[in-house]
């Protein structure tokens, strides 16, 4: 069952230009998503985070906005770098639950 | 203060073997929780460890088992190991129960 889902595999921007990346998600009882990000050959790096509780969360250059009626919550990256390309991992869980579900990931590559 | 470490970080193996997987988790965490990624997915939640018991398991078959020590480090074994375990396993350690979990950079095992 996938609760998480990253319908996007690959996006392509220009470097300087907004990254936009989206998650779904199913179950209404996730409170609690996370973004990784992943280079190759390295484990997945935390992001940024949100709770339920909020309608978006920044921190520098990422923002990540989440719209609880719709199930959706998207990472805008502004500006883009170069150093951004990697693969992009939505993740969602409940507080104080060990289950953390994971999208299939979007690869996002940023154009000099 | 240390980052989370994992070993091996490649691993080939037989079908019908067993495997054993090593994890030291991040200074001050009490909570290693083990991830099967196969190609093109995301992270898959095999179980939790936290201060020594198992604190949640995902939808793997029993001859996945593991250990946490006191020390917080951990273990995945692997029995009769089959050609679809083939994967690259992440471990992630975090203070409590979800929380911003920080990951290795994992073991790629390869079953032939």
């Amino acid at each position: 069952d996938q609760q998480v889902k990253q319908n996007s595999p690959s996006l392509s921007v220009q470097e300087g230009r907004i990254s936009i990346l989206n998650c779904d998600y199913t179950n209404s009882m996730f409170d609690y998503f996370l973004w990784y990000k992943k280079y190759p050959a390295e484990g997945p790096t935390f992001l940024i985070s949100i709770s339920s509780i909020k309608d978006k969360n920044e921190d520098g250059r990422f923002t990540v906005f989440l719209n609880k009626s719709a199930k959706h919550l998207s990472l805008h990256i502004v500006p883009s770098q170069p150093g951004d390309s990697a693969v992009y991992f939505c993740a969602a869980s409940s507080y104080n639950n060990n289950d953390m579900r994971f999208g299939a990931g979007t690869r996002l590559t940023v154009k000099p | 203060e240390t980052g989370v470490t994992q070993s091996p970080t490649h691993l080939i193996k037989t079908r019908g073997q067993q495997v054993t997987l090593r994890c030291s988790s991040q200074s001050g965490h009490n909570t290693v929780s083990w991830y099967q990624q196969a190609l093109g997915q995301g992270p898959q939640f095999i179980f939790q460890y936290y201060r020594e018991e198992e604190n949640g398991r995902g939808n793997f078959p029993p001859r996945f088992s593991g250990l946490q020590f006191p020390n917080y480090s951990s273990e995945l074994n692997v029995n009769a190991l089959e050609l679809d375990d083939s994967a690259l396993y992440l471990c992630a350690s975090s203070l409590g129960g979800i929380a911003e979990a920080f990951f290795g950079q994992g073991t790629r095992l390869t079953v032939v």
